[in-house]
């Protein structure tokens, strides 16, 4: 069975840092590209991040910067490395396994449970 | 910057049709935006109902079908069934490694 477990969630105060993990089992995680997604309370989905098989990384707007995605294949993890965090950064944070192994435009279709961020003074 | 618009809700009858789209204010839409739609309940992470445009992810079943209807992607429940009222995302890809999702559809089964 295909799971992804994200990890590394908690409180930390504005202008703070944290990093994310997501670890994958049940397919050959080298194979496929990665997302981060989040939601802010009460908002919709916000795609944050995605790697790809070939190494390439992506970042929204919102993020460019302070967020940094790196994936480490012999221990099937992801992370998120978010630095200078702001308020508007308090979401849940999910992973995403990509759709079709080899590429990386095609969507996800796999994700995690998600873990809370929460950027508070 | 684009912006992906989808209808902030719909209604749909126990045992109706309904059709939901997704936009791009940058243009149409193609199967080259490999449009995607996610299902997400309160409190749960999303699920992956197509992707792709039109391929269904496993597990989900046939009466969720999607496609491109004009210049936008479309997301259509036949049958519609009372757990089937849920939030409802598309997450489109815009080239570059950048993708941006719709602000989602609340779907009401009444």
């Amino acid at each position: 069975e295909v799971q992804l477990l994200e990890s590394g969630g908690g409180l930390v105060q504005p202008g703070g840092s944290l990093r994310l993990s997501c670890a994958a089992s049940g397919f050959t995680f080298s194979n496929y590209a990665m997302t981060w997604v989040r939601q802010a309370p009460g908002k919709g989905l916000e795609w944050v991040s995605g790697f790809s098989v070939s190494g390439s990384t992506y970042y929204a707007d919102s993020v460019k910067g302070r967020f940094t995605i790196s994936r480490d294949n012999s221990k099937n993890t992801l992370y998120l490395q978010m630095n200078s965090l702001r308020a508007e950064d308090m979401a849940v944070y999910y992973c995403a396994k990509g759709a079709v192994g080899g590429t990386y435009y095609h969507g996800v279709d796999v994700w995690g449970q998600g873990t809370t961020v929460t950027v508070s003074s | 910057q684009t912006v992906v618009t989808q209808e902030p809700s719909f209604s749909v009858s126990p045992g109706g049709t309904v059709t939901l789209t997704c936009a791009l204010s940058s243009g149409s839409v193609s199967t080259n935006s490999y449009p995607s739609w996610y299902q997400q309940t309160p409190g749960q992470a999303p699920r992956t109902l197509i992707y792709s445009t039109n391929t269904r992810s496993s597990g989900v079943p046939d009466r969720f079908s999607g496609s491109i209807l004009g210049n936008k992607a479309a997301l259509t429940i036949t049958g519609a069934q009372a757990d089937d009222e849920s939030d409802y995302y598309c997450l489109m890809y815009l080239g570059s490694g950048i993708y941006v999702f719709g602000g989602g559809t609340k779907l009401t089964v009444l």
